[in-house]
């Protein structure tokens, strides 16, 4: 599988946009980028994912590289609510043998 | 928003006993999943179940961890004998068939605790 790599940590302050990066140079071209969060004490979330163009949904938008070897996450304004881990994984675009492997993310704090 | 359903959330167990955890996914996915998060440490995938059966497994899945569809609705996770560092969240997630890369819901996990 194709690997990730993210910021262990970022800071934020409340109500500002926060640019969460990912590297992924070994990327296929069929693998999808997706984002996941866990808060704390809780299960992973879906965030949103996307291919090749840009991808807005009412958590997030993802801004796609266009050799698509890095993407960014971004909240557009950050809330106490967000401060969780934040995944950026690959997948292959198959039915099967598509299981999400998890890296170790970025730790987002926000600040009041 | 539909769910993934998980219980008990938190269960204690004595060492070498037998645990069932339970998840009822979302009614219409067809993809199952377990994972475990041992406290501090990454999200680790163990099975994935799909038409009845496993489709994919981890190393970590070995032959005390088995996995059931008993009826339409819950998906369960059995550890027959449990150890000691058996102790985590084992969290279901649940997806929708095809080959678009709909987004997995996971549940919010039971905490288990093997003493």
């Amino acid at each position: 599988d194709a690997k990730t790599t993210q910021p262990n940590s970022m800071e934020s302050n409340e109500e500002e946009p926060v640019h969460l990066p990912c590297n992924h140079s070994t990327i296929s071209g069929t693998d999808y980028i997706h984002w996941y969060r866990q808060l704390p004490s809780q299960g992973p979330e879906y965030v949103i994912h996307g291919l090749t163009s840009n991808v807005n949904n009412r958590m997030a938008s993802l801004a796609i590289a266009e050799d698509r070897k890095s993407s960014t996450l971004i909240l557009h304004r950050a809330t106490l609510r967000d401060a969780a881990v934040y995944y950026c994984i690959l997948r292959p675009a198959r039915e099967y043998g598509n299981k999400l492997v998890f890296g170790a993310g970025t730790i987002l704090r926000v600040k009041s | 928003e539909p769910e993934v359903t998980q219980t008990p959330s938190h269960q204690v167990t004595q060492m070498g006993q037998e645990v069932i955890l339970r998840c009822v996914p979302i009614s219409n996915h067809l993809y199952f999943y377990w994972y475990r998060q041992i406290l501090g440490q990454k999200v680790e995938f163990l099975v994935s179940f799909y038409n009845n059966e496993i489709s994919e497994k981890s190393e970590i899945f070995d032959d005390q961890f088995s996995v059931e569809r008993p009826d339409g609705s819950n998906f369960t996770l059995k550890i027959r004998s449990t150890k000691l560092e058996d102790s985590a969240m084992y969290f279901c997630a649940s997806r929708l068939p095809g080959q678009v890369n709909y987004g997995y819901t996971f549940g919010s996990g039971t905490r288990l605790t093997v003493v």
